[in-house]
């Protein structure tokens, strides 16, 4: 089956620096992955769409020059978090659709960001 | 309103009940639906798609109610492994995935 890479799983940072991460298909070209961030005990949130070749569609609410999206190619979106603050400390993870008709998603394995 | 509401719970169940779960969505336009299960601090996985004909997978039945927009998935013989969070997913469109805020099950002996 489809496989979604997310790199790394878990990441401590200190207040004000930036945490990249990232989202690979490892079997399958994805044109549009997603980003999502949960809280404890709240749901996934999307963030944003992250579209090959084009700027990124973020949600309302979220600040795109805090949350950096970059989809450089068909198998590689990344998510850096600019000058991390403590409560940016969430669990991100992201998604990617196979095949036109976006019914198959997959998930990366998340990334659990703790920022002190 | 949200988007995509679930009761968060948690259901406390024995082993071998059967435990019932709906989720409400507030877009008409909703494409498709989906249940997901998360454990603790992982990805969601995909338990099963929602088809207005209803479907079942085994132990599990979900089914959509397009009228009065919300779907539910049936636990039959519930067993400690399905201990976990379950959470709907709606297609709102552009491949789009809203998710409740899940519900989460826990299985006792």
């Amino acid at each position: 089956g489809a496989v979604v890479s997310q790199h790394p799983s878990r990441v401590i940072c200190k207040s004000g620096t930036s945490v990249k991460i990232e989202c690979r298909s490892l079997d399958f070209q994805a044109t549009t992955m997603f980003w999502y961030r949960q809280f404890p005990k709240q749901s996934l949130m999307l963030m944003a769409t992250s579209n090959e070749g084009s700027k990124a569609t973020y949600e309302q609410g979220v600040e795109k020059d805090k949350f950096l999206i970059n989809h450089a190619s068909l198998t590689l979106s990344t998510l850096t978090v600019t000058s991390a603050h403590p409560e940016d400390s969430s669990f991100y993870i992201c998604s990617a659709t196979k095949g036109a008709g976006g019914e198959k998603l997959f998930f990366g394995s998340g990334t659990q960001l703790s920022v002190l | 309103r949200k988007e995509v509401e679930q009761d968060p719970g948690p259901f406390n169940v024995p082993e071998g009940a059967t435990v019932a779960f709906n989720c409400t969505y507030s877009n008409s336009a909703s494409q498709s639906f989906f249940w997901y299960r998360q454990d603790c601090r992982k990805e969601p996985k995909l338990l099963m798609s929602v088809y207005s004909s209803g479907n079942e997978d085994g132990r599990f039945t979900a089914q959509l109610n397009r009228a009065s927009q919300y779907i539910s998935l049936l636990i039959r013989d519930s067993k400690l492994s399905d201990s976990a969070t379950y959470l709907c997913a709606v297609n709102t469109g552009f491949q789009k995935l809203v998710f409740g805020t899940g519900t989460r099950l826990l299985v006792s002996p």
